[in-house]
């Protein structure tokens, strides 16, 4: 079955400093791969999307991801973390239906920042 | 333009009730989807409905039921509920089927069991 792992339930950074979210996933075909963001007591708003093309995409908020078909992987970057970053992000891949639905997600890394 | 609705946004049911939750989709959305997200299992897919009609059905048991209405406002209903049934429910919808439609998310319905 189709899976999407993300290694780090928890991880804090400095405000300004890099960060890297990983993202693993487990599927047949070229996959549609997601990242959401979660802030307390919302919904999931969506920070981009690959589907095809060039590897590197960018989001919203000065978020990027790259997907690495060798690797399974599409992480999560942004050079600068600000405070309003503080979130739980969900990376999932898109399927065509079944009893998994459109969208498989992660567990979540939950992000915190340090003034 | 309005984004999804989910009503209510707080409920607090005993064991044994029925509920029903509600969801608004985006102006000219036809895909209406629902998750559950609790801290152990994440965010688990309970079923689609595109045009009126359930498409996709996640692994939940007969308890969970939900319908979509010709507006494609979609309501979702749990009966004899549980403990662990106890979560945030989010409803989502796109404008077509298939994985690369963008789904939009609404803030979710936290219900809690008691």
């Amino acid at each position: 079955a189709q899976s999407v792992t993300q290694p780090d339930i928890h991880i804090t950074v400095s405000e300004g400093a890099s960060l890297e979210l990983r993202c693993n996933y487990s599927y047949g075909a070229t996959p549609y791969l997601f990242w959401y963001v979660q802030s307390p007591g919302q919904g999931l708003q969506l920070l981009l999307k690959y589907f095809s093309g060039d590897t590197l995409v960018q989001g919203i908020k000065g978020f990027e991801a790259e997907f690495k078909r060798s690797q399974s992987s599409f992480n999560l970057r942004k050079p600068s973390v600000h405070w309003s970053d503080a979130a739980e992000y969900f990376c999932a891949v898109g399927l065509y239906g079944g009893s998994q639905g459109n969208l498989i997600f992660g567990k979540g890394t939950k992000l915190s920042v340090k003034p | 333009k309005a984004g999804v609705t989910q009503t209510p946004r707080y409920l607090i049911k005993t064991r044994g009730q029925q509920v029903t939750l509600s969801c608004s989709p985006i102006s000219g959305h036809r895909s209406v989807s629902w998750y559950q997200q609790t801290p152990g299992q994440g965010l688990q897919f309970l079923f689609e409905y595109f045009s009126e009609t359930q498409r996709n059905k996640g692994n939940f048991p007969g308890r969970f039921s939900g319908r979509q209405f010709s507006n494609s406002r979609s309501e979702m209903n749990v009966s004899t509920l549980e403990l662990g049934d106890s979560a945030l429910y989010l409803c989502a919808s796109k404008r077509q089927q298939g994985p690369y439609n963008e789904q939009f998310f609404g803030p979710g319905t936290r219900l809690t069991v008691l």
